[in-house]
């Protein structure tokens, strides 16, 4: 069965600094992807980015970057430059072939400081 | 990004009410739809996966009597939540696939609650 384990219930970061939120993933299949998703308040879910199983290259989104090691099982998030609005709820997501639903992590709460 | 839509936003029933939410895929043909439970601070849990033309498949613990899915065309899927009780109460969002990306897109959600 599938698993996403997030250690960091809560964050704070500095405006404009850069914060890494964690993901660990647990899965037997060779092909699988990846997700993180944004929750602000008003309960919508945001897509930030993907990552392939077999993508080589971590994937990117603008300030968003994904840290994909494979042989650890971990894609953690980073997000560079936090703004002020960046202040909301990650989710990391995962789920085997592009059918199937998505498992998701208990998430962690970012809050940026001005 | 593609589009997905879900009517009401926010209901407020009284126990014993059916309650009917819409999700919609709005510039796209979505022929999975999946819809998801998220009781207050904490994450989402798959409720069931709806394929267009077919029965819904529930996940355990989820009762189908009670939550009714229907996925009549490609670009709708309802949920109805039949007799609600305030343990119903909840925020349920929906989320569709397209045919060639690899992205989930959601709903915006609706808040459900039951007094």
């Amino acid at each position: 069965a599938q698993k996403i384990t997030q250690t960091q219930p809560g964050m704070f970061v500095q405006e404009k600094e850069a914060v890494t939120l964690d993901c660990t993933y647990d899965t037997s299949d060779q092909s699988y992807g990846l997700f993180w998703y944004k929750q602000p308040s008003s309960g919508e879910m945001i897509f930030l980015i993907y990552q392939g199983s077999y993508d080589e290259q971590n994937a990117t989104e603008g300030r968003y970057s994904l840290n994909f090691q494979k042989a650890r099982k971990s894609a953690n998030l980073v997000i560079s430059a936090s703004q002020l609005g960046d202040s909301a709820m990650y989710f990391c997501a995962m789920r085997e072939t592009r059918n199937t639903p998505l498992v998701f992590g208990k998430g962690t709460r970012l809050s940026v400081i001005a | 990004g593609a589009v997905v839509s879900q009517h009401p936003s926010r209901v407020i029933c009284k126990s014993g009410t059916s309650v009917k939410i819409e999700c919609r895929s709005l510039d796209f043909q979505a022929t999975t739809m999946f819809w998801y439970r998220q009781f207050p601070k904490q994450s989402l849990m798959l409720m069931a996966t709806s394929n267009e033309g077919s029965k819904a498949t529930y996940e355990q613990g989820v009762e189908k009597d009670k939550f009714l899915i229907n996925h009549a065309s490609l670009t709708l899927s309802t949920l109805t939540v039949t007799s609600a009780h305030p343990e119903d109460s909840s925020f349920y969002i929906c989320s569709a696939i397209t045919g060639g990306e690899e992205t989930q897109y959601f709903g915006p959600g609706t808040r459900l609650l039951v007094l």
